[in-house]
This record gives C-alpha cells, structure tokens and sequence, in this order.
C-alpha cells in the first residue's frame, strides 16, 4: 500500500486562479512534512517544512498545513502563474533507527494562460 | 552556481552494458543520496553514503553499486544494465540524515537501457 499518497494526480487551472493539493499518508512516526515543487526534467526544489501538530508555514503564494492526527496535509497556490506549472511532490520523514523518508508520487499541475 | 551536479544528463546503453552515473556536491554536506524516479512511483533510494568510503543500502539497491571517492563525489555504476533500470536518477547531498534536514537534488540523468 503506499504510505503517501496525492491528490489529484494531475490538475490543470487558468492562471490567476487559486489551487489545492493534497496529501495522505501513513507513514509512523509522522515528525516532518516537505513540499517539493519539480519543473520538468528537473530536480526536486523545497518549498516548506512543517513539523509540528497543526503546523501552517507560508511562502510566498505557497501555504502549507499539516494535521497530524489526520495523518493529512494541503499545499496551497494563491494566484498561479505560468511558472507555477511543475510536480509538486509531498514527502515524510521519521526519526527512528532508519530516519526514513517516504515520497509521494507527485501532483502534476499545468497552469494554463 | 548549483550545488549539485550530476554527468551524464543523459545516457543510452544496451543491456548488459556498464554505466557510471556522477554526482558532485558543493554544499559541504555529510550525506548523498542516488534515487530512481519512476511514472507511479515517488522517488526511491537506492544507495547513501555519509562520508567518504562510506556506502549504506538504500530500499531498491538490487542491480547498484555506489562509491563515495570524497565528500563531494558520489557515483552509481550499473554493471550488468537491464532495460528495467531505465529511469530518471537524481543525486542529492543533506547536512544530516534525519531531522528536518533538507535534502538539495540535482538536475537528474535520464538513462535509456535498450
């Protein structure tokens, strides 16, 4: 079963326009949530860290929440512009003996003009 | 400039051939990482190392090796490629292993084994 997963796969908007992604997991421990943004043919950028229960960091146009006892997390995209078209992928991380990481699949967002 | 760099950005072999994926780190950091990235799959690692002649198995380290020459050089070879070795592979460097560290990819290498 995979331990994080996104929604939606794929999503497309006008720019301008205001987005949601989602991400499910079920990862243990749960100690950090990062969002990486991926443009094409590129490699994985960060966007922001959330740790603690109830967490919300900001950046830019980019929000982020967490929600531990869900096990759920949401990236927020204010005002997308054309750049903002890439993979966002959703990633957890455990302190443990491995301090394991876990990636999703990736929410694949084209804003379009 | 980027911090870290990977050679090839893109490489075709035929199966059974021999393949040195590179990456180099500038950013001073004690781990590297080789992931697979793969349509339906998040990334998933391969090899890691935290620090020179150090190497650790990842989660899909079948058909891998990995060699940490220094700091900031960190290698996968495919010795016997097969064509479900076909994928996107990123490099990565991180201060530390767990915490919040995080983790600073490279632009990736596209490898084609026919």
């Amino acid at each position: 079963k995979t331990q994080v997963e996104q929604s939606p796969q794929s999503l497309v908007v006008r720019q301008g326009e205001n987005c949601v992604l989602q991400c499910n997991y079920s990862v243990t421990p749960d100690n950090h949530l990062r969002w990486f943004k991926q443009d094409t043919g590129k490699g994985l950028v960060s966007l922001t860290v959330l740790v603690h229960e109830n967490d919300k960091t900001s950046n830019g146009r980019y929000s982020a929440t967490l929600d531990k006892d869900a096990k759920h997390s949401t990236l927020h995209i204010t005002a997308t512009l054309l750049d903002d078209t890439a993979t966002y992928i959703c990633v957890v991380g455990s302190f443990s003996n491995t301090d394991k990481v876990v990636f999703g699949t990736g929410t694949r967002l084209q804003v379009s003009p | 400039e980027a911090a870290v760099t990977q050679s090839p950005r893109n490489k075709v072999t035929v199966t059974g051939g021999n393949v040195t994926l590179s990456c180099r780190q500038t950013n001073s950091h004690n781990y590297m990482y080789w992931y697979r990235q793969d349509t339906g799959h998040g990334l998933r690692l391969i090899h890691y190392s935290y620090g020179a002649g150090n190497l650790q198995i990842g989660d899909v380290p079948d058909g891998y090796k990995a060699t940490r020459t220094t700091q900031e050089d960190f290698f996968l070879l495919l010795e016997l490629a097969s064509p479900s070795q076909t994928s996107l592979y990123f490099c990565a460097s991180s201060e530390d292993r767990g915490g919040y560290a995080e983790q600073f990819f490279g632009p990736g290498t596209r490898l084609t084994v026919l």
